[in-house]
C-alpha cells in the first residue's frame, strides 16, 4: 500500500519569494509520483510528474520537482512565486505495476497563499 | 478539445434523498476514474472503468453508491439513499493509456448532503 503527507497545510508566501512545497511518501513498491494543482473553482491540473530517468523534473508554470529515493521525498519547489500561484496543491503517487492500470493516492494538500 | 465535465457543479440534498452525478471524459479516453474529497481530507480514489467495465472499486465506501459507465463513454455516480458523510466534493478524471498516463480532472461536483 501507498501513503502521502503533505508536511504543511498551509504556506503563507510574499510575492516573488521562493517557496518549496514538501511532500513525503511511503510504498512498498516503486512508484511513479506526481504534482497537481487546483485553482478556485477549478479541476486538478498536473504540474508535473516523475516517471523515470532525471530526478529533477521541471513542470508548467516555473515549478519544478526533485525525487529523492532514499528518503521518499518529492518536494516542490519555484523559485519566484506570483500572486497568481495562490492555489491548493497536491503531492500524488500511483504504484508502478506490471500490468493493468493504477489509482492515485494523494496527500492532503498544501494551500499555497502568495501575498503582495 | 473539451476537458472533462461534470455535472451538476453543486448539489444540495436531504439525508435519504437520492443523487446523481455525471461525468463526460475527454472523447477518446478509455479510462475513468472517480475520487471524492471529504472536508479537510485527502482526496479518495472511488473507482476506475476502462471503457464500460469496473478496473478496480475497491474504493466505493458502500452499497449506497453506484457507478456505470453504459457503452463506455460517459458515467454516472449514484447515491441511494444518501447520507451526512456523503457530503464533499466528487472529482471526476480520465486518462488514454498507460498506468503512467496522466489523469485529467474536472472540476468536481460539490455535494452536499443536509
Amino acid at each position: 500500500a501507498q501513503s502521502v503527507t503533505q508536511l504543511d497545510s498551509q504556506v503563507p508566501v510574499f510575492e516573488e519569494a521562493p517557496v518549496e512545497l514538501r511532500c513525503n511518501y511511503s510504498s512498498s513498491v516503486s512508484v511513479y509520483l506526481f504534482w497537481y494543482v487546483q485553482y478556485p473553482n477549478q479541476g486538478l491540473q498536473l504540474l508535473l510528474k516523475y516517471l523515470s530517468g532525471s530526478t529533477l523534473v521541471k513542470g508548467i508554470n516555473g515549478f519544478e520537482a526533485e525525487f529523492n529515493k532514499s528518503q521518499t521525498s518529492f518536494h516542490l519547489r519555484k523559485p519566484s512565486v506570483h500572486i497568481s500561484d495562490t492555489a491548493e496543491y497536491f503531492c500524488a503517487v500511483s504504484a508502478r505495476i506490471s500490468g493493468g492500470y493504477n489509482k492515485l493516492i494523494f496527500g492532503a494538500g498544501t494551500r499555497l497563499a502568495v501575498h503582495p | 478539445e473539451a476537458g472533462v465535465t461534470q455535472f451538476p457543479s453543486h448539489s444540495v440534498i436531504e439525508k435519504g434523498q437520492t443523487v446523481t452525478l455525471r461525468c463526460d471524459p475527454i472523447s477518446g479516453h478509455d479510462n475513468l476514474y472517480w475520487y471524492r474529497r471529504v472536508m479537510g481530507k485527502e482526496i479518495k480514489f472511488l473507482l476506475h472503468f476502462v471503457k464500460e467495465s469496473k478496473q478496480d472499486e475497491s474504493g466505493m465506501p458502500n452499497n449506497r453508491f453506484l457507478a456505470e459507465r453504459t457503452g463506455g463513454t460517459y458515467s454516472t455516480l449514484k447515491v441511494q439513499p444518501a447520507e451526512l458523510e456523503d457530503s464533499g466534493v466528487y472529482f471526476c478524471a480520465s486518462s488514454q493509456g498507460s498506468r503512467s498516463e496522466t489523469q485529467y480532472f474536472g472540476p468536481g461536483t460539490r455535494l452536499l448532503v443536509l
